[in-house]
C-alpha cells in the first residue's frame, strides 16, 4: 500500500530555519514533490526529487533518501508569508498516481 | 498564476443533487488530474485524463465521473451528492504523462452539500 507521514503542525520564528520531514511507503517510487498551500488557495509547486540528495532553490531546499523512504523540506530565513501548509506527495511507479500527505501547517511567529 | 482555471469558484448543492465542475488546462498541457481536498487534509486523487481517455482512478465510487475534451479542458461530474462530498475540488494539469512533469493546480471549486 501507500502511506505518507508528515507532522501535523510546526511553529518557527521569523528569520529562523525549519525542517519539515516526510516519510513514505510505496510499492514503486517514482518521484517526490513538495507543494506549498496557503489557506483557501491551491497548492503551488516547490520542488521535485527523484534521485537521492539535496536540491536547493533559493531559501527552500529539498532532500531525498530513497533507501530510507525519507524526504525533508528545509526553509531558511523564514518570512511571515511562509505561514502555510506544506504538502509532501509521492508518485507511485505502479500506476503513476500522485499520493499526497495530509500536510504540515507551519506557523511563523514574529 | 498557473494558467489553470476552474469554474465555478463556489457552489452550494443539496443532498441527492448532481454537480458538474469545469477545468481549463494550462496551454499545451494534455493531462489533467482531479483531486478532492477535505478541510485540514491533503488532496486525494480522484482520476486522471490523458488525451481524452481516463488514465487512472483513485478510491472514489462510480458516481464520480469525468470527461476530457479535444481542447484538453475537463469536467468532473458527481451524482447523488452526499454530505461528505463537501470539499475543495482541485484540478491540476501537466504537459504530458511523464513522471517528471510538474502538475499545476487551478484555484479550486469549493463545494458545499447541505
Amino acid at each position: 500500500g501507500q502511506n505518507i507521514d508528515q507532522p501535523t503542525e510546526m511553529t518557527a520564528t521569523e528569520g529562523a530555519i525549519v525542517q519539515i520531514n516526510c516519510t513514505y511507503q510505496t510499492s514503486g517510487f517514482n518521484g517526490l514533490f513538495w507543494y506549498q498551500q496557503h489557506a483557501g488557495e491551491a497548492p503551488t509547486f516547490l520542488s521535485y526529487n527523484v534521485l537521492d540528495g539535496l536540491e536547493e532553490k533559493g531559501r527552500f531546499s529539498s532532500f531525498l533518501s530513497r533507501s530510507k523512504g525519507y524526504s525533508y523540506l528545509l526553509l531558511k530565513e523564514l518570512q511571515m508569508k511562509d505561514s502555510a501548509s506544506y504538502l509532501c506527495a509521492v508518485r507511485d511507479r505502479k500506476d503513476d498516481k500522485i499520493i499526497f500527505g495530509k500536510g504540515t501547517r507551519l506557523h511563523i511567529l514574529p | 498564476e498557473t494558467g489553470v482555471t476552474q469554474s465555478p469558484t463556489h457552489l452550494i448543492k443539496t443532498r441527492g443533487q448532481q454537480v458538474t465542475l469545469r477545468c481549463s488546462s494550462q496551454s499545451g498541457h494534455n493531462t489533467v488530474s482531479w483531486y478532492q481536498q477535505a478541510l485540514g487534509q491533503g488532496p486525494q486523487f480522484i482520476f486522471q485524463y490523458y488525451r481524452e481517455e481516463e488514465n487512472g482512478r483513485g478510491n472514489f465510487p462510480p458516481r464520480f465521473s469525468g470527461l476530457q475534451f479535444p481542447n484538453y479542458s475537463s469536467e468532473l461530474n458527481v451524482n447523488a451528492l452526499e454530505l461528505d462530498d463537501s470539499a475543495l475540488y482541485l484540478c491540476a494539469s501537466s504537459i504530458t504523462l511523464s513522471s517528471a512533469d510538474t502538475q499545476y493546480f487551478g484555484p479550486g471549486t469549493r463545494l458545499t452539500v447541505l
